[in-house]
């Protein structure tokens, strides 16, 4: 099964780049990685997600290493708004039912700091 | 467009109660799922629903049952409540575009079962 394993915490300086990396080695060859973030006890909210190519929108920037075994997540000028956790997401194969199903670890607690 | 709403938002019961949690959303999503999160966890699957009518089990089903009798509802049922299930309730539905799917989160659901 293709799980994901993050760092517990980090920190960032405000205006500085977040860069929060993840280990996915056993996805599985089409699967997307998709990142989330959850702010205080809010649920969770769509950042980015991708294949191959490194890929950028509006929220952040997500670089996938050629072998697709991780990726790395970049907020360019994290703000103290930015302050979260962050959820690295592959999906894996249900034991019941038998469909694919995105999979939650424990994610990175994310502190900006002024 | 309210997305996917949660009902209700905060709920105290007594051990051996039952209730069901509403899960609703108007994105005419196939997809629907509930987690549960305990606190400094992530996010546990209970139950999903890949279309109307159709139900499997997540990562820990025990004590929960679910019905998705309409494709925009997904409830939560607790026969028999107890302790070990105060947690926060999140559903999230999703479209898949091929391998690709986003998940959109409601605002969660918190439990305390006395």
């Amino acid at each position: 099964d293709a799980k994901t394993t993050q760092p517990t915490s980090m920190d960032c300086a405000e205006g500085r780049a977040a860069n929060l990396p993840c280990n996915h080695s056993t996805i599985s060859g089409n699967e997307y990685v998709y990142w989330y973030r959850q702010i205080h006890s809010q649920g969770p909210q769509y950042i980015i997600h991708g294949l191959k190519n490194n890929e950028t929108n509006e929220m952040a920037s997500l670089i996938i290493t050629e072998d697709r075994k991780s990726s790395t997540l970049i907020l360019p000028h994290a703000t103290l708004r930015d302050t979260a956790v962050y959820y690295c997401i592959v999906r894996v194969k249900s034991p019941s039912g038998g469909s694919y199903i995105p999979t939650f670890g424990r994610g990175t607690s994310l502190i900006v700091h002024p | 467009n309210a997305g996917v709403t949660q009902t209700p938002k905060f709920r105290v019961l007594k051990t051996g109660q039952s209730m069901t949690l509403l899960c609703a959303q108007d994105m005419n999503h196939e997809y629907m799922y509930w987690y549960r999160q305990d606190p400094g966890m992530g996010l546990r699957l209970i139950h999903y629903s890949v279309g109307e009518g159709t139900t499997a089990k997540g990562e820990v089903p025990d004590g929960y049952n679910v019905s998705r009798l309409k494709k925009q509802n997904f409830l939560l049922g607790l026969e028999s409540a107890a302790p070990s299930q105060t947690s926060v309730y999140f559903c999230a539905s999703s479209y898949r575009a091929g391998l690709q799917e986003t998940q959109y989160f409601g605002p969660g659901t918190r439990l305390l079962v006395l």
